[in-house]
């Protein structure tokens, strides 16, 4: 299974709230867990990202929670401001033997409203 | 530094055409991925390539191919287009460590419609 599922699809936030968008795996083998944000008409940026050996990664607002035995990581943004509205995707990555590919979730459209 | 440069940034074909999409990584960036992005979906990868070879293929039919040439740069050519086939086309680039663990740096696409 390679499939990537996240949610919410969509998420509006008043401006100094905490954002969290949950994304669950099935493949274990998925070894590196990274954040896009993309902007419209813009690919997407890496934000922060995780390994599996790591319960939570912290990076100025952003934080990564990692739970390896249930599948499950999530993005927190604390302090949220309307600058981070925005489409976010959580990725995984798997080591082949000749190199690497990102599986994505579908995405979620975070606004935070002034 | 420049980033990933990708060209064209719009283009619109007919089906049955076909297309050359092209990506400049960013320098010393030695492997370029390709990922289509259907509007309101995450990317999907269809190739990646580093050092030249083809390192890795996704679920994507023969119509699909790509190619690096020896500065790095690379092609995605799609044939036979097909309504289906609209989308962004984003490359990626990354250093040898990045490769491996899928830190990507995206280009902004070339957006593809096809009528």
């Amino acid at each position: 299974q390679q499939q990537v599922k996240q949610s919410p699809q969509s998420l509006i936030v008043q401006k100094g709230g905490i954002s969290i968008i949950n994304c669950a795996y099935e493949n274990t083998a998925f070894d590196y867990f990274p954040w896009y944000q993309q902007f419209p008409g813009k690919g997407p940026a890496l934000l922060i990202a995780i390994r599996p050996d790591v319960s939570e990664k912290k990076e100025g607002r952003f934080t990564i929670s990692f739970n390896k035995s249930a599948k499950q990581f999530s993005l927190h943004i604390m302090d949220s401001q309307p600058g981070d509205s925005a489409t976010y995707f959580c990725a995984a990555s798997i080591r082949e033997t000749s190199g690497s590919r990102l599986t994505f979730g579908e995405g979620t459209q975070l606004t935070v409203n002034p | 530094d420049a980033g990933v440069t990708q060209s064209p940034t719009h283009l619109i074909k007919t089906r049955g055409q076909q297309v050359t999409l092209r990506c400049s990584p960013i320098s010393g960036h030695k492997s370029v991925s390709w990922y289509q992005q259907v509007l309101g979906q995450g990317p999907q990868f269809i190739f990646q390539y580093y050092e030249k070879e083809e390192r890795g293929r996704g679920n994507f039919p023969d119509r699909f191919s790509a190619r690096q040439f020896p500065n790095y740069s690379s092609e995605l050519n799609v044939n036979a287009l097909l309504l289906g086939d609209s989308a962004l086309y984003l490359c990626a680039s990354s250093s040898p460590r990045g490769a491996n663990t899928g830190e990507l740096f995206f280009g902004e696409g070339s957006r593809l419609t096809v009528l």
